[in-house]
């Protein structure tokens, strides 16, 4: 099946600082890619989706200045987290979408996840 | 907007017993249903689907589930469990605003199988 990939899988910052979170699709080719967060105990909350060459779409309540997200080629897409405080401290999850296209609905393949932790 | 309860958090089971988890959602347009996987350490991956026709679907590793569109339901039900299924499991929906792609999921359900 298809394999996506995220680097790094752990990762401590400071508080202030900023940290890069990339999502790979090995063996396929997204278009489309989205970025979840889940809190411990709690459901994946979809934050954007992101779309290859052009500015990714925010769910409500999501502050995109905050998580920069980039998709610059078909296999990649980056989230960075800049400014992180605390309780930005989670664990974030993206995934791809096997094929492209709008309307009709399309498996999306899940990285492993990213463990962010704040200090 | 569209939301997805789960209502076991955690549910212990032995091995060779039924498992059932309840799954409903409230949306009043047309869904698309999902049940997803996270075995430890692992990443989440697809049990099963429903889109349309027969709602008894089947998914892998003797997963079932039962879409009854008159209780907003979309219940997982295994026969004879095993050690192996012992994971997480998320219920999910998508409607067809969005394209159709947007997930929402449940908060999951977490299972042990005991041998």
């Amino acid at each position: 099946g298809a394999v996506v990939s995220q680097h790094p899988s752990r990762v401590i910052c400071k508080s202030g600082t900023s940290v890069k979170i990339e999502c790979r699709s090995l063996d396929f080719q997204a278009t489309t890619m989205f970025w979840y967060r889940q809190f411990p105990k709690q459901s994946l909350m979809l934050m954007a989706t992101s779309n290859e060459g052009s500015k990714a779409t925010y769910e409500q309540g999501v502050e995109k200045d905050k998580f920069l997200i980039n998709h610059a080629s078909l296999t990649l897409s980056t989230l960075t987290v800049t400014s992180a405080h605390p309780e930005d401290s989670s664990f974030y999850i993206c995934s791809a979408k096997y094929m492209p296209g709008t309307g009709a609905w399309h498996e999306q393949y899940f990285g492993p996840g990213t463990r962010l932790t704040v200090t | 907007a569209q939301s997805v309860s789960q209502h076991n958090h955690h549910v212990i089971l032995s091995e060779a017993a039924s498992l059932e988890l309840g799954c409903n959602y409230s949306y009043g347009g047309t869904v698309n249903l999902f049940w997803y996987v996270q075995y430890p350490g692992q990443h989440l991956q697809l049990l099963l689907k429903y889109f349309s026709g027969d709602p008894l679907v089947k998914g892998i590793k003797g997963f079932e589930a039962e879409f009854i569109k008159s209780k907003f339901s979309f219940n997982l039900r295994k026969p004879s469990v095993q050690w192996s299924d012992t994971a997480e499991y998320f219920c999910a929906v998508t409607t067809l605003t969005g394209g159709g792609n947007k997930l929402t999921f449940g908060t999951g359900t977490q299972l042990k199988v005991e041998l």
